[in-house]
């Protein structure tokens, strides 16, 4: 199926230093949502975006909706070593129609921080 | 816990054999989606109820895969004859539309790993 291009497909950071991720898609959508995936668990919603151009933080973690809507990025500032995990950006697109039903996901950015 | 359950967390099984997972949403969710992942990619859509109602099932990987939800609360899902190629893990998730609107939020459960041998 389907799948978004998500960037970098892996990291190896030091404590404390700020990290970038982005997602791109060949397609719009309306809703770009970003999630975190510890091994063996499900995915655990971070942000959520809504409109184009966007700003949207939560703690040390901001994430941007494209003016494009076919992008999004995801910063961490600061990284702790908890922040260790599979991040995964994903769109949905609603058409009036009640078909806001299936999230598209990327392949996920592997991140490792050092202490 | 009021968050996405799903039993069991595990399983092993034997090829040829059928397999039934559960998922319980979060009690107020009228959608329950369930979804597959496979090592190194991300979730992949499977097939979606409204309540009891199956409005998407076209994703489902082929007719060995179906799913239930008979009272609009829990759902199985059940995969038949299982191949190799079904080890994966699913992902059941749960969220609360009302009307046409953009806003649909899903949560994840911890998910389901089922191994084929």
């Amino acid at each position: 199926g389907q799948q978004l291009n998500q960037s970098p497909q892996s990291m190896f950071i030091q404590e404390g230093e700020d990290v970038s991720m982005n997602c791109t898609s060949s397609s719009i959508f309306n809703t770009w949502l970003w999630y975190k995936q510890d091994p063996g668990e499900g995915p655990v919603l971070l942000i959520a975006l809504y409109k184009a151009g966007e700003l949207t933080s939560n703690g040390r973690l901001t994430a941007q909706f494209g003016i494009t809507r076919k992008d999004s990025f995801l910063n961490i500032s600061a990284s702790i070593p908890s922040d260790v995990g599979i991040y995964f950006c994903a769109g949905q697109l609603f058409d009036g129609g009640g078909s806001n039903y299936k999230l598209t996901f990327g392949k996920g950015t592997l991140l490792t921080v050092n202490p | 816990d009021t968050g996405v359950s799903q039993n069991p967390r595990h399983k092993i099984t034997k090829r040829g054999q059928n397999v039934t997972f559960r998922c319980d949403p979060i009690s107020e969710h009228n959608r329950l989606y369930w979804y597959r992942q496979t090592l190194g990619q991300g979730p992949e859509f499977l097939t979606y109820f409204q309540n009891e109602a199956q409005l998407e099932k076209s994703r489902l990987l082929s007719d060995r895969f179906s799913a239930e939800r008979p009272k609009g609360s829990f759902s199985t899902l059940e995969i038949q004859r299982t191949e190799q190629g079904d080890s994966a893990m699913y992902l059941c998730a749960s969220s609360l539309v009302y009307g046409p609107v953009a806003k649909n939020i899903q949560y994840f459960g911890a998910g389901t790993r089922l191994s084929v041998l």
